[in-house]
């Protein structure tokens, strides 16, 4: 157990949709990031969020935003959803800010999103 | 460009054998290396890391990966294999040229046969 939790677990949506993950980091942690991760596929970098600000993002739309609260939690919010959405999107979360080297993130279990 | 390459999709391995999942990578400055596992329908749980000094990491569940860096890899290795070590591996890397962002490898199917 990582004590990165994540929710809900699994749940169904209609494309055009828009949707709510959440997370909760590892108690100490105060930079989470989202990952997408395809079936078959390795994680895909979304964004990164410390002390509640965007501070990386990767190759994804703006459809695709967050937020980060005081308490270090985090959301990820999917605007219009597409079919290629389908995925498991993975929180992980690491003990300091800036993305220094050797940093370890540490995952949650996932949310399962399939879109319809 | 950064990147990673596991070039085997699947690697399968007798209980009790050694095995290896190999990893090489391709980066700006000095790499900071990853191995991940993920188990079925499960979060990516984090085995072993290089920084630096030692080329032999060692980490959880008796994994551990050698870092060469003339030959850019840092294969995943286990003396003796364990059924329950099927799963789905992943190496990533960090550097100055990705802004230490990892990038991750595709991923190698180890499969442990009894």
């Amino acid at each position: 157990e990582t004590g990165v939790t994540q929710s809900p677990t699994h749940l169904i949506k209609t494309r055009g949709q828009q949707v709510t993950l959440r997370c909760s980091s590892q108690s100490g942690h105060n930079t989470v990031s989202w990952y997408q991760q395809a079936l078959g596929q390795g994680p895909q970098f979304i964004f990164q969020y410390y002390r509640e600000e965007e501070n990386g993002r990767g190759n994804f739309p703006p459809r695709f935003s967050g937020l980060q609260f005081p308490n270090y939690s985090s959301e990820l919010n999917v605007n219009a959803l597409e079919l290629d959405d389908s995925a498991l999107y993975l929180c992980a979360s690491s003990p300091h800010g800036d993305r220094g080297p050797g940093n370890t993130i540490y995952f949650g279990e996932g949310s399962w999103l399939t879109v319809v | 460009a950064q990147s990673v390459a596991q070039p085997e999709d699947q690697v399968n391995v007798a209980e009790g054998n050694p095995l290896t999942v190999k990893c090489t990578y391709s980066v700006s400055g000095n790499p900071y290396l990853f191995w991940y596992v993920q188990y079925p329908n499960r979060g990516l749980q984090f085995l072993l890391k290089y920084i630096t000094g030692d080329n032999l990491v060692k980490g959880s569940y008796g994994f551990e990966a050698e870092f060469n860096k003339s030959q850019t890899s840092f294969h995943l290795k286990k003396p003796s294999a364990l059924v329950s070590d099927s799963a789905l591996y992943f190496c990533a890397v960090s550097s100055p040229g990705s802004n230490y962002q990892l990038i991750w490898g595709a991923g190698t199917k180890l499969i442990i046969k009894p």
